[in-house]
């Protein structure tokens, strides 16, 4: 059971480039999300899916998109980097509920230059 | 605006006393409000959950408590250990049904031996 894995662990952007964040939990939970955390902020909430095929923003949508094609996979896109971008992303799972505690992946370090 | 707060500044107590941390929140009604502690270089790792009719919550050296009418939720860690140095989140429900969680700023704890 490998629970929340990321990939790729690091990775440096040039401004415009695009790319695949990858995440896949083995643990048929119905919620996943993604996060960005910058310094010394806490998690902001990117986007979320409550099941495969549903998806909806959170706090800071602008500049990804997602997909939830299968249960266990929910990569994020980012489309023309920016320096703002640059933070460190979590992917996250839960079963279905409000009771529910939150799996984190390791996170992959992002920088945009 | 809905607002969590968390202590910014890190909080350096003495090996064996007891580590009070607070989170405090405006214009959220969460049923369920978590903790989470995250290491340098990780991602945050579920501690404990409290529901909004549950006053009080212990998991071995852990306690938290939830105060609806003050808007306010406390960790106590106690006989703190060096190893209970990290960062520690605390995320509330965002009570608008969809079980989406909103993180704090997170405190940072350093325990002297």
């Amino acid at each position: 059971n490998a629970g929340v894995t990321q990939t790729p662990k690091f990775r440096i952007l040039k401004i415009g480039q695009s790319m695949t964040l990858q995440c896949a939990q083995d643990m048929n939970h119905n919620y996943m999300y993604w996060y960005r955390q910058d310094p010394g902020m806490g998690l902001k909430l990117i986007y979320y899916s409550v099941g495969a095929g549903i998806t909806d923003k959170g706090e800071v949508p602008n500049g990804y998109n997602v997909s939830r094609s299968t249960t266990e996979d929910f990569p994020l896109r980012l489309e023309l980097a920016a320096p703002s971008q640059t933070s460190v992303y979590f992917c996250a799972s839960r079963l279905a509920g409000g009771r529910s505690e939150q799996y984190f992946g390791p996170g992959t370090r992002l920088t945009v230059t | 605006s809905q607002k969590i707060e968390q202590n910014s500044e890190a909080l350096n107590i003495q090996e064996g006393k007891t580590a009070t941390l607070t989170c405090n929140y405006t214009n959220y009604s969460p049923a369920y409000l978590q903790w989470y502690r995250q290491d340098p270089g990780r991602g945050p790792v579920f501690l404990l959950l409290i529901r909004e009719n549950e006053k009080e919550k212990r998991k071995e050296r852990l306690k938290v408590t939830f105060d609806t009418t003050l808007k306010q939720s406390l960790f106590h860690i106690t006989a703190s250990q060096p190893a209970d140095s990290a960062t520690y989140l605390c995320a509330l429900d965002d009570s608008s049904g969809t079980y989406k969680y909103i993180f704090g700023t997170g405190t940072r704890l350093k325990v002297l031996a």
